[in-house]
């Protein structure tokens, strides 16, 4: 089946604006993470997922970061009042089962690459 | 605090076989994983160890020590495609699971 889908792939966005970046997990998957990932670097936790609650957002850097999953499915995190620090890679991940009931992998998609001007 | 180190780049010839180290401080240890990430591309998982010894999967292995915090990933009959960047990350468990990704190494193959 389709995998991890992130969208748009590449947003530009001037200081100051407010962003929202997608993700739809593979179909049936339980756990969806967002993680942003620096050139060269791996990718930093952000926050995660069971379903539609959220577990853990202790990685999200400030209040301007928010992400939800109304539905257990696709996700949306949120950048308010967008800041040239924030640009980077975001992306999404998910797995099978929740983490802790077996070595279910992360599955990545292939991220939104934003560009704060 | 939590903190995974990784060779940062590392350079070996075609047909030959290389192995990453991967060293890890953390609390609350639920299992290690390996991905492969292409320049441009998103990761993929390569292997996953949670018990000591060597995990088996084709031309790669994994193998972590919990009592040295200390894996590897061998990779033997090198192929020009087997050139990318490797993460180690580490699962951990302290009221919620988290996964911590090393900032990875970048593999170079050679003719």
């Amino acid at each position: 089946g389709a995998g991890v889908s992130q969208s748009p792939r590449y947003k530009v966005t001037k200081r100051g604006q407010d962003v929202a970046l997608r993700c739809d997990p593979i179909s049936g998957h339980v756990s969806l993470y967002w993680y942003r990932q620096a050139l060269g670097q791996g990718p930093e936790f952000l926050t995660y997922f069971n379903y539609e609650a959220q577990q853990d957002k202790s990685g999200l850097p400030n209040d301007r970061f928010s992400a939800e999953r109304p539905e257990g499915s696709i996700s949306t995190l949120t950048i308010q009042r967008t800041e040239q620090r924030d640009s980077a890679m975001y992306r999404c991940a998910s797995s099978l089962l929740a983490p802790g009931t077996g070595h279910s992998p992360l599955h990545f998609g292939n991220g939104t690459r934003l560009t704060v001007t | 605090g939590q903190n995974i180190d990784q060779p940062t780049e590392m350079t070996a010839t075609e047909g030959a076989i290389v192995q990453i180290n991967c060293t890890y401080q953390t609390s609350g240890f639920n299992g290690l994983f390996w991905y492969q990430q292409h320049a441009g591309e998103a990761p993929t998982f390569l292997s996953y160890n949670v018990l000591d010894g060597l995990e088996e999967k084709g031309r790669f292995s994994s193998f972590l020590s919990r009592s040295k915090g200390y894996s590897y990933l061998l990779l033997k009959e090198l192929q020009m495609k087997d050139s990318a960047s490797y993460l180690c990350a580490v699962r951990v468990f302290s009221g919620t699971y988290k996964y911590i990704f090393g900032t990875g190494t970048r593999l170079k193959v050679l003719a």
